[in-house]
C-alpha cells in the first residue's frame, strides 16, 4: 500500500505570496490532518478533515485554510505569507476517528 | 485544552544503556496515546499506541510504554538502546474531539 504523499517537497516563496500544498492519504483513509513543524514550536496541529468536512482546527490565523476532496485528497492554503510561516508542513492520514496517524514526508516551505 | 509535556529535551546515552522518556498529559476524558519516532531525514513513524486494555504496551524495535492513568503519564522505555535508536521521539495524545496534540519532542543521541 502506498504511503501518504505530499507535493511539492520543497517550496520557496516570498512574503505576501500565497501557497497551496497537496496531500494524498493512504488508500481507504478518510481522515487527513495537517501539522506545522518548526524547531522552536515543535509539531502544531493545524486542522483535520474527515469526509470533506473540517472537524477540528488548531490555533492558527485565518490565513491558513484547507479543504478535502471526495477522494480524500487534501490541500492546505496559506495566504499572505509571512517569514514566520517557514516550516515543515506535515500531512497525516488515518482510517477514522482517533486512529493512529500515518505521516507523509512533509513539504518544506521557506518564505523569504 | 489538552496538552502534552515531555520532560527531557535532549537525552544522551551510551549503547546498551536503559532508556526512559517521560510524557505527561492533561486531559480529563478518555484518551488514545501514542509514541512516534522521527529518524534523521525520515518521516514520523508510529512506535506504539495505547487505546485500552493492558496499560503496558509493546511497540516496534523493543520499545514499550506504560500508561499510568492516575499520573496522566505514558512513559516510553527500552532496556538496552542501540546507536540506531538515535532519533527524535514524540509523545501524542488524542482525546474525544480527535484533536491530536504532540509533545515538544525528546532528542535521543546514542553514543556507540
Amino acid at each position: 500500500k502506498a504511503g501518504v504523499t505530499q507535493t511539492p517537497r520543497y517550496l520557496i516563496k516570498t512574503r505576501g505570496q500565497q501557497v497551496t500544498l497537496s496531500c494524498s492519504p493512504i488508500s481507504g483513509h478518510r481522515s487527513v490532518s495537517w501539522y506545522q513543524q518548526t524547531p522552536g514550536q515543535g509539531l502544531q496541529f493545524l486542522f483535520e478533515y474527515f469526509s470533506e468536512t473540517q472537524r477540528n482546527k488548531g490555533n492558527f490565523p485565518g490565513r491558513f485554510s484547507g479543504r478535502q476532496f471526495s477522494n480524500s485528497r487534501s490541500e492546505m492554503n496559506v495566504s499572505t505569507l509571512e517569514l514566520g510561516d517557514s516550516a515543515l508542513y506535515l500531512c497525516a492520514s488515518s482510517l477514522g476517528w482517533r486512529d493512529e496517524q500515518y505521516f507523509g514526508p512533509g513539504t518544506r516551505l521557506t518564505v523569504t | 485544552a489538552q496538552s502534552v509535556s515531555q520532560h527531557n529535551h535532549h537525552v544522551i546515552l551510551s549503547e546498551a544503556a536503559s532508556l526512559e522518556l517521560g510524557c505527561n498529559y492533561s486531559y480529563g476524558g478518555t484518551v488514545n496515546l501514542f509514541w512516534y519516532v522521527q529518524y534523521p531525514g525520515q518521516h514520523l513513524q508510529l512506535l506504539l499506541k495505547y487505546f485500552s486494555g493492558d496499560p503496558l504496551v509493546k511497540g516496534i524495535k523493543g520499545f514499550e510504554a506504560e500508561f499510568i492513568k492516575s499520573k496522566f503519564s505514558f512513559n516510553l522505555r527500552k532496556p538496552s538502546v542501540q546507536w540506531s535508536d538515535t532519533a527524535e521521539y514524540f509523545c501524542a495524545v488524542n482525546g474525544n474531539n480527535n484533536d491530536m496534540r504532540f509533545g515538544a519532542g525528546t532528542r535521543l543521541t546514542v553514543k556507540p
